[in-house]
């Protein structure tokens, strides 16, 4: 069966600081992978999706970038965290475009 | 630009009732449209989803209408029970991403 893991679950830095937030996905091959955010009280807001190795599609203009070095590992990061970065990230997964999306568990992102 | 829309940010019903969640699109590309459901400090979990072809799908406590030419789809949940509790997501699918709206809070009263 597929599993998606994703971490840190929690995560608390300081403004400046870099970022790396991990996902990967198992017991499948060549899915389409996502990073979600929801910010405090907001809806979920796709931030980047990917539908193959090194193909990175990003959505908004933001302070992240993305990277998918293998098939099953999507990375989310930044260089230098803003205070409204903070928000809960979420990857996911799909086996074909136009599909239901299978969400990791989430990532509360804190920037102090 | 919000291509799907959840205008009631919180729904409060009683135990046993019909909750009725609704969801509004812009985007008349959007051929898949889906459900979802929210625990705090959770990832979302798939619950229903209808595509564009038919105008209603049921799984059992769960029935989602859509209605194209009013771009409106709507979760219909009966009966209503405490577990239910949860934010909900409407999305609708076009291309190789799914759009999502901004959730309703639905709070199942005893």
């Amino acid at each position: 069966s597929q599993t998606i893991h994703q971490w840190p679950a929690t995560l608390v830095q300081p403004v400046g600081s870099p970022l790396s937030l991990e996902c990967t996905v198992e017991g499948t091959s060549n899915p389409n992978l996502y990073w979600y955010r929801q910010a405090a009280g907001r809806g979920l807001q796709l931030l980047f999706y990917s539908v193959g190795i090194g193909q990175i599609s990003s959505e908004v203009p933001q302070n992240l970038s993305a990277s998918r070095p293998q098939d099953r590992q999507f990375i989310l990061s930044s260089k230098k965290l803003l205070l409204s970065d903070s928000g809960f990230y979420l990857c996911a997964w799909s086996v074909n475009s136009n599909e239901k999306l299978f969400f990791g568990s989430g990532t509360q992102l804190s920037v102090l | 630009d919000q291509q799907v829309k959840q205008n009631s940010p919180s729904l409060s019903v009683q135990e046993g009732r019909i909750s009725i969640l609704n969801c509004d699109y812009t985007n008349s590309m959007f051929d898949y449209f889906l459900w979802y459901k929210k625990y705090p400090a959770e990832g979302p979990t798939f619950l229903i989803s209808i595509s564009s072809i038919k105008d209603k799908n049921e799984d059992g406590r769960f029935t989602v209408f859509l209605n194209k030419s009013a771009k409106h789809l709507s979760l219909h949940i009966v009966p209503s029970q405490p577990g239910d509790s949860a934010v909900y997501f409407c999305a609708a699918s076009a291309w190789e991403k799914l759009v999502f709206g901004q959730g309703t809070r639905l709070t199942i009263n005893p």
